[in-house]
């Protein structure tokens, strides 16, 4: 079993819909939770970077944390075709040191406009 | 990018020939590490820098090796290239929020004949 699950879709919506993103996981010691994006033939980019439990919103994005059902999502409001991507979440268990991140294997998104 | 490049960019190789793979950051930053990236797999560690002639390995460090002689650069190593390396290379440091989240190259696409 992989630490880290993640759906790859792919996954197709119309403009404007709402994006449910999740990644799911077993190592109980995962605490810092991120969300990269990545486009075709570019490097990931960080878009969201949460500590522990709860929810973190910046723009259209919102970051959710579960730890007690070991479950993250990333939401994407209004979503436009600019949006297009694969989308990674990563975790890990500690903040200092090396900090090794685990990867879901990502989920392609098209926005159609 | 974090100030993060890498070379080559691309790069076609035939099997067993050794291939070298540059890291270069700008901003000082201690860690750094190095990925593979494959379908189905999502991003996997295969060798990663805490300091100056410091290096550890990840998950898929087989045939690989690496070497930081400065600061500022880390270098991959693919003894004798096999077909079964063929995939796209990122680097990354990690820095930012709490400097436990890590910032990525724009990668390096290496072909093995």
């Amino acid at each position: 079993q992989k630490e880290v699950e993640q759906d790859p879709g792919p996954l197709s919506v119309p403009e404007g819909a709402i994006v449910s993103l999740n990644c799911t996981y077993s190592n109980s010691a995962f605490q810092y939770f991120m969300w990269y994006r990545q486009y075709s033939r570019k490097g990931p980019e960080l878009l969201m970077y949460t500590y522990s439990s709860g929810n973190k919103e910046d723009g259209r994005f919102t970051a959710q944390v579960d730890k007690s059902s070991k479950y993250i999502s990333l939401f994407i409001r209004d979503s436009q075709p600019s949006d297009s991507a694969t989308y990674l979440c990563a975790m890990s268990a500690a903040g200092t040191g090396a900090n090794n991140l685990f990867f879901g294997t990502g989920t392609r998104l098209t926005v159609i406009p | 990018d974090a100030g993060i490049t890498q070379s080559p960019r691309h790069k076609v190789t035939e099997t067993g020939t050794p291939v070298t793979l540059r890291c270069h950051q700008t901003e000082n930053h201690r860690y750094m590490y190095w990925y593979r990236q494959d379908p189905g797999h999502g991003l996997r560690l295969i060798h990663y820098s805490y300091g100056v002639k410091d290096t550890d390995k990840g998950e898929v460090s087989d045939g690989y090796s690496v070497s930081r002689s400065k600061t500022e650069d880390f270098l991959l190593t693919l003894e004798s290239a096999t077909s079964s390396q063929t995939s796209v290379y990122f680097c990354a440091i990690k820095a930012g929020e709490g400097g436990d989240t890590q910032y990525f190259g724009p990668g390096t696409r290496l072909t093995v004949l």
